[in-house]
């Protein structure tokens, strides 16, 4: 049962911006980075964002994140086919003997 | 390139063990750690816990500990993940991972292309 909440599902067409929220409370979210990954059927996670709103090089600025309180968000911009994938949010937290945990997952789809 | 490679896909019975390994290339092993990263069929992601390569150091999850044990071998540059006991929930690819830094509380920037394991009867 994972402690960070995102909505199961996210779509939009080519060209909007799409934005998915990721819930936690103050063990993880609130104490520490949000991570965010995007994962394509049958490969392994690709880090989108890290340090809440850091890109890795590579990483396409249409993919932008942000953390509030002990809440975050990931938007995608100028929505691509290629984007259509799965993404979760993850955090470290400190309940429990430190260890990190990931979000529910939202699919999201291209219309 | 800095890459992770591990090895190939396993058929284990209930009660059984294995192991899977995950060889670094293109850095220096002992300056990060390496994370373990599993997900079930349709599910999502699960963390299993880290071992610091310099050290030998680990940290595992709760729900790892007591059958979950986290080596490395520094000559050979490869970090190995035993799972004993195994039950068919443990049913799974695993992956390797490790930060974009030397912290170990820090995202996961480079994966391995993940190992499934089966564990039928």
């Amino acid at each position: 049962q994972s402690v960070l909440t995102q909505p199961p599902s996210a779509s939009g067409t080519p060209g909007q911006r799409v934005t998915i929220s990721c819930s936690g409370s103050r063990s993880n979210i609130g104490n520490y980075y949000v991570s965010w990954y995007q994962q394509l059927p049958g490969t392994a996670p690709k880090l989108l964002i890290y340090r809440n709103h850091q890109r890795p090089s590579g990483v396409p600025d249409r993919f932008s994140g942000s953390k509030s309180g002990t809440s975050a968000s990931l938007a995608i911009s100028g929505l691509r086919s290629e984007d259509e994938a799965e993404y979760y949010c993850a955090a470290w937290d400190d309940s429990l003997n430190d260890h990190y945990v990931f979000g529910t997952g939202t699919q999201v789809t291209v219309l | 390139q800095v890459q992770l490679v591990q090895s190939g896909a396993e058929v284990k019975k209930p009660g059984a063990s294995v192991t899977v390994s995950c060889k670094a290339s293109g850095y220096t092993f002992i300056g990060y750690y390496i994370h373990w990263v599993r997900q079930a069929p349709g599910q999502g992601l699960e963390w299993m816990g880290w071992i610091n390569p310099k050290s030998g150091g680990t940290k595992y999850a709760q729900k790892s500990q007591g059958r979950v044990t986290l080596t490395r071998d520094t000559s050979v540059s490869t970090a190995y993940m035993e799972v004993s006991g195994l039950r068919s929930d443990d049913t799974a690819v695993y992956y390797c991972a490790r930060p974009p830094s030397g912290n170990w509380d820090d995202a996961f920037e480079i994966w391995g292309q993940g190992t499934t394991v089966t564990v039928s009867s």
